[in-house]
């Protein structure tokens, strides 16, 4: 089934320890997105990808990085995480080179960190 | 700032009519959109509205005012499966989602 496969689909990390969650898509988008979703607050974007071998930066990039070798995969990595980190972490894409506002997202990831 | 304003929680009835209300102050627009994200799962795409008026589609509908910043989404013929959090979005002027924190839609039978 097409798509965009997340995992872990769940994890408890320790603060301090390094953590990559991984996102990777069938469809051929071009556009790849991680947004994070807390309770009471908008998805926030985190960082973006036009295309494969560019990144940029959303509106919560601190404390994280991404990276965008091929058109499929899209892993987000948290260097060293904090317990602000806890979040569901969800990971999109969407046709053409921009973000034209019709996303498909994975089922998410949903990381506590202690 | 930018900022997506929307209600919490609603409450209606299966077979009912209900209207979910979205206003919005963005950086520029260029279309505002509307998710469905039921508990534990993924939002998906329900509607797009980038010029004035209603666009409707199924039991479904979406109406947008540029001048006021409003926009609401409707559904007719509650169904139980409805239940769900619906999410408004506005692309501002850096074609970016901006995104409301979600209308909890509770259905009772």
């Amino acid at each position: 089934i097409a798509g965009i496969t997340q995992a872990p689909t769940s994890q408890i990390l320790a603060a301090g320890r390094r953590m990559t969650l991984r996102c990777t898509q069938d469809m051929r988008h071009n556009a790849m997105y991680w947004y994070r979703q807390d309770l009471g607050l908008g998805l926030r974007l985190i960082h973006y990808s036009n295309t494969a071998g560019t990144t940029g930066k959303g509106e919560v990039p601190d404390g994280y990085s991404v990276s965008r070798a091929n058109t499929d995969d899209f892993p987000l990595t948290l260097a060293s995480a904090v317990p602000s980190q806890t979040s569901v972490y969800f990971c999109a894409s969407s046709p053409g080179t921009g973000n034209t506002g019709e996303l498909f997202f994975g089922e998410g990831s949903r990381l506590t960190v202690l | 700032g930018q900022n997506i304003d929307q209600p919490t929680e609603m409450t209606a009835t299966e077979g009912a009519i209900v209207q979910i209300n979205c206003t919005y102050q963005t950086s520029g627009f260029n279309g505002l959109f509307w998710y469905q994200q039921h508990a534990g799962e993924a939002p998906t795409f329900l509607s797009y509205n980038v010029l004035d008026g209603l666009e409707e589609k199924g039991r479904f509908s979406s109406f947008l005012s540029r001048s006021k910043g409003y926009s609401y989404l409707l559904l007719k013929e509650l169904q139980m499966k409805d239940s769900a959090s619906y999410l408004c979005a506005v692309m501002d002027s850096n074609y970016q989602l901006i995104w409301g924190a979600g209308t909890k839609l509770i259905i009772k039978p």
